[in-house]
């Protein structure tokens, strides 16, 4: 068990710019989460998978936002034409498929939009 | 609606001090799970206890404690002869089954000093 990974550890780009996010969940975890953390603040939802289907994403996403788990292991987050709103720490979970599991968290990749 | 309420933004104490922590938590559905996770200054979210609806029995482990009353939808919790090491932010989270899973969200979070 190697924990919730996350590539890259830092992204800076520039605004109008797309990104790429990777998170490789502890292998035996059904369930991958991406939330999105800003400075004093709690953990934002973003999205969900079970296996992979995408159960849910927030409506407060927006169309730039896109998230897939196509083989129900990795999963990868992209933003489209990034905003300097967009900075944050993405954060990636992951938990096994019973209703209490906690969720494991990966670092994060921090990213800043100049 | 899902909403978790953490009103404490910042606490601070001295070594040794007992201190709660405080989250209110809004449901509509009966059955959900309620966690507390630590955000120590590395970074990394770390899960600390959890609770599902049906069960109001407070639990203790070493220094913390936990006190769940579904009356008033609270989930406090409680560290007692803080240390320097209890330094974090503290979360508490409410997950509910949505859409064939369960989402969890998390309150905007205490940031717990302690001093020695």
């Amino acid at each position: 068990d190697t924990g919730v990974s996350q590539d890259p550890r830092h992204k800076i780009t520039k605004r109008g710019q797309n990104v790429t996010f990777r998170c490789d969940p502890i292998s035996e975890h059904n369930r991958l989460y991406w939330y999105r953390q800003t400075l004093g603040q709690g953990p934002e939802f973003l999205t969900y998978f079970q296996n992979e289907a995408q159960l849910e994403k927030s409506r407060l996403l927006s169309d730039r936002f896109s998230a897939e788990r196509p083989k129900g292991s990795f999963s990868t987050l992209e933003i489209q034409r990034t905003e300097q709103g967009d900075s944050a720490m993405y954060l990636c979970a992951s938990s096994l498929n019973s209703n209490n599991s906690p969720l494991h968290f990966g670092n994060g990749t921090r990213l800043t939009v100049t | 609606a899902q909403k978790v309420t953490q009103a404490q933004t910042e606490i601070s104490v001295v070594e040794k001090e007992d201190v709660t922590l405080d989250c209110v938590y809004e449901t509509r559905d009966t059955t959900y799970y309620l966690f507390w996770y630590k955000q120590p200054p590395s970074g990394e979210l770390v899960f600390l206890i959890r609770r599902n609806s049906f069960d109001e029995q407070n639990e203790i482990s070493g220094r913390y404690s936990w006190n769940f009353q579904k009356s008033t939808s609270s989930f406090n919790f409680t560290i007692t002869a803080s240390q320097v090491v209890d330094s974090a932010v503290y979360f508490c989270a409410l997950s509910e089954a949505r859409n064939g899973g369960f989402k969890t969200i998390f309150g905007a979070g205490t940031r717990l000093f302690v001093k020695a």
